[in-house]
């Protein structure tokens, strides 16, 4: 069966530095999702794409996280630099279409421990 | 606008005891509801959703949930509970007013015991 790939699953880094996170859909799906699940809570949305272009980056930090995905394939999230406050868990997801009733599929996630 | 609330952010129940989760949604239009499952260190899981068609939604392990206009529910219910149940639930709502951004639940965090 289909996965959506993530990795590192672990970092571990101090405040200031720079981390990138890499996710690879399943293939053919259109849309992918980046998450920040914060310990006790449930995801919340960074940013989507629909294949290359950006949908919603409404509450993406764009003073200091950016993602891209170039050839509407794999995709990429930095942070520069990072703060305390950005320890979470960092979800990929994709889905076949841009609908609400589209089932998303979630990556195992990277966890992010900031020093 | 729309939001989710789960009612109880941990629950506990028997092995073979009746499994019931809550949450309640706002929502101006029609909405799209889901359930995942988070097993620790994992990604979520789809367990079910609901796309207006039948009420009752029937999913993955046994689970079913109805959705409750009247009373803007969508509880997940499953008659006998499994210790492989033991995990963290995540309702979740989308629809066309906030362009079909789906909207996470806290999450309720069940606890299986022998």
């Amino acid at each position: 069966e289909a996965e959506v790939a993530q990795s590192p699953r672990y970092k571990i880094t101090e405040k200031s530095q720079a981390v990138a996170f890499w996710c690879d859909p399943i293939s053919g799906h259109a849309t992918l999702y980046w998450y920040r699940q914060i310990l006790g809570q449930g995801p919340e949305l960074l940013v989507q794409f629909q294949d290359e272009s950006v949908v919603d980056d409404s509450q993406l930090p764009k003073d200091r996280f950016s993602a891209e995905r170039l050839k509407g394939v794999d995709s990429t999230l930095k942070i520069q630099p990072a703060e305390l406050g950005d320890s979470a868990m960092y979800l990929c997801a994709s889905s076949l279409g841009l609908g609400g009733t589209d089932t998303q599929y979630f990556g195992p996630g990277t966890r992010l421990t900031v020093l | 606008a729309q939001s989710v609330t789960q009612l109880g952010s941990h629950v506990s129940v028997s092995e073979g005891a009746l499994v019931l989760l809550r949450c309640n949604y706002s929502s101006s239009v029609p909405p799209y509801l889901f359930w995942y499952v988070q097993y620790p260190n994992q990604g979520l899981q789809l367990l079910l959703k609901y796309t207006s068609a039948a009420t009752l939604v029937k999913g993955i392990n046994g689970f079913e949930a109805e959705f409750k206009k009247s009373e803007t529910s969508f509880h997940l219910t499953k008659p006998s509970a499994h210790m492989s149940d033991a995990a963290e639930y995540f309702c979740a709502v989308s629809d066309s007013s906030r362009g079909f951004k789906t909207i996470f639940g806290a999450g309720t965090r069940l606890f299986v015991k022998a």
